[in-house]
């Protein structure tokens, strides 16, 4: 059974500061990660993909995974009101490159930036 | 371009009936997957289809079942419904090709189960 666990909040951050989003997985096979953003009441969207130790950055979202640790996480800088929503955590056993249309899930957790 | 629509968007049956959803993926995406959101279990994958094969199979019973039609647009059946399918049930299609790493969902249908 793969599991995918995360902190289910709500995490609460003040407006600027630095929001961080864990994810640990079972699946020592993941070869893929993403971060989906649920906002409340629509569907989820990809905001980051890594498939690579280390750290990804995109714009205010850095992604940091670690294969041996098998964890991931997501940080938000300068955290805006507008980033209040679930981030689901998601590996993929599937290599860059191929369809990643079987996902794993985590439970989220719940953001809010305060103003 | 279009999204990925779905349809009904809310449904409400008694238990034992048996539903059908539609899911109509992005024009030219090919492999259409269905998820079960629930506040207890969260986002769960149910079915992946591609190229009207089944590639692949979530843990749920036997009473859902799905399939694909030549133009990629896809069902999925619950039959003998159980309060516990409550949920909404999300589609997402995927692109075709090299370096595609990301699903596109549609807005849901919102199943009750009375």
């Amino acid at each position: 059974q793969k599991e995918v666990e995360q902190n289910s909040g709500p995490l609460s951050v003040p407006e600027g500061a630095i929001a961080s989003l864990n994810c640990t997985y079972s699946d020592r096979g993941s070869q893929s990660f993403f971060w989906y953003r649920q906002y409340s009441g629509k569907s989820p969207e990809l905001i980051m993909s890594i498939y690579s130790n280390g750290d990804k950055e995109d714009g205010r979202f850095t992604a940091q995974l670690n294969k041996a640790s098998q964890y991931v996480s997501l940080l938000i800088r300068d955290s805006q009101p507008s980033d209040s929503a679930t981030y689901l955590c998601a590996p993929g056993e599937r290599n860059y490159g191929g369809s990643q249309g079987n996902l794993i899930f985590g439970k989220g957790t719940k953001l809010s930036v305060k103003p | 371009k279009a999204g990925v629509t779905q349809t009904p968007r809310y449904l409400i049956k008694t238990r034992g009936q048996q539903v059908t959803l539609s899911c109509s993926p992005i024009s030219g995406h090919r492999s259409v997957s269905w998820y079960q959101q629930t506040p207890g279990q969260g986002l769960q994958f149910l079915f992946e289809y591609f190229s009207e094969t089944q590639r692949n199979k979530g843990n749920f019973p036997g009473r859902f079942s799905g399939r694909q039609f030549s133009n990629s647009r896809s069902e999925m059946n619950v039959s003998t419904l159980e309060l516990g399918d409550s949920a909404l049930y999300l589609c997402a299609s995927s692109p075709p090709g090299q370096g595609t790493d990301t699903q596109y969902f549609g807005p849901g249908t919102r199943l009750t189960v009375l």
